[in-house]
């Protein structure tokens, strides 16, 4: 069965360190997001990526976050500068369709194991 | 300000018995989608149950069902049957066509043999 994968699955930085979360999303897959959760905390959204750019982006996607679609396959996070607040688990997801279609047909959003990100 | 409560961080159920976790969410949008993902231990999140805000009919998936009451702004889960496997953690979701996905903080469930 497809699967989105995450590496790696657990890196730990120091704070200042520029970080890369790669994920390989399910391959006919068109939507794809990020999103973070704080140990104890409820997930977040990060960012939503369509079409070869950002879709949208939440409050924390501040200009320390980047993303990017390298090479058709890869879809990474990338953190220039990151601070002990980085410290999170970070889920990849991609689905086929949007999550919330105005036609009513909704996409089914698959998520991958996550990243740890620790930073010191 | 979109969000999604789940007032009970953890909770426990007996193999075979039946159990309700609970989602209450605010929102001014009349269209929108609830979710129930399970996230198993050291795994990844997967898709339990979807309710369409426009459908009355409650949405069923096997031994997973909902209570999904509209006006009341609840959505709560109920799993019949419980088994070993059912053990993870359970997040509450929703999202509007103008809306990402917000979660609420999950609830943890343990099933007991």
């Amino acid at each position: 069965e497809p699967e989105v994968t995450q590496t790696p699955s657990h890196q730990v930085t120091q704070m200042g360190q520029e970080v890369i979360l790669r994920c390989v999303p399910i391959s006919n897959h068109l939507y794809f997001y990020w999103y973070r959760q704080i140990l104890g905390q409820k997930v977040e959204f990060l960012v939503s990526f369509y079409n070869n750019e950002i879709s949208e982006k939440s409050e924390i996607f501040d200009d320390q976050f980047s993303v990017e679609r390298p090479d058709g396959s890869n879809f990474t996070l990338k953190i220039r500068s990151t601070k002990l607040e980085d410290s999170a688990m970070y889920f990849c997801a991609s689905s086929i369709l949007p999550l919330a279609g105005a036609d009513g047909n909704t996409g089914e959003l698959f998520f991958g194991e996550g990243s740890r990100l620790t930073v010191l | 300000a979109q969000t999604v409560t789940q007032s009970q961080p953890e909770m426990s159920v007996q193999e075979a018995e039946t159990v309700t976790l609970s989602c209450t969410y605010d929102t001014s949008e009349s269209d929108y989608y609830l979710f129930w993902y399970k996230q198993p231990p050291s795994r990844q999140m997967i898709l339990v149950i979807r309710q369409e805000a426009y459908k009355q009919q409650n949405a069923t998936e096997n031994r997973f069902s909902v209570n999904f009451q509209k006006a009341a702004k609840s959505f709560s889960l109920k799993i019949s049957d419980s088994q070993l496997g059912d053990a993870a953690m359970y997040f509450c979701a929703y999202i509007t066509g103008n809306t990402p996905l917000v979660f609420g903080k999950g609830t943890r469930l343990s099933v007991i043999a």
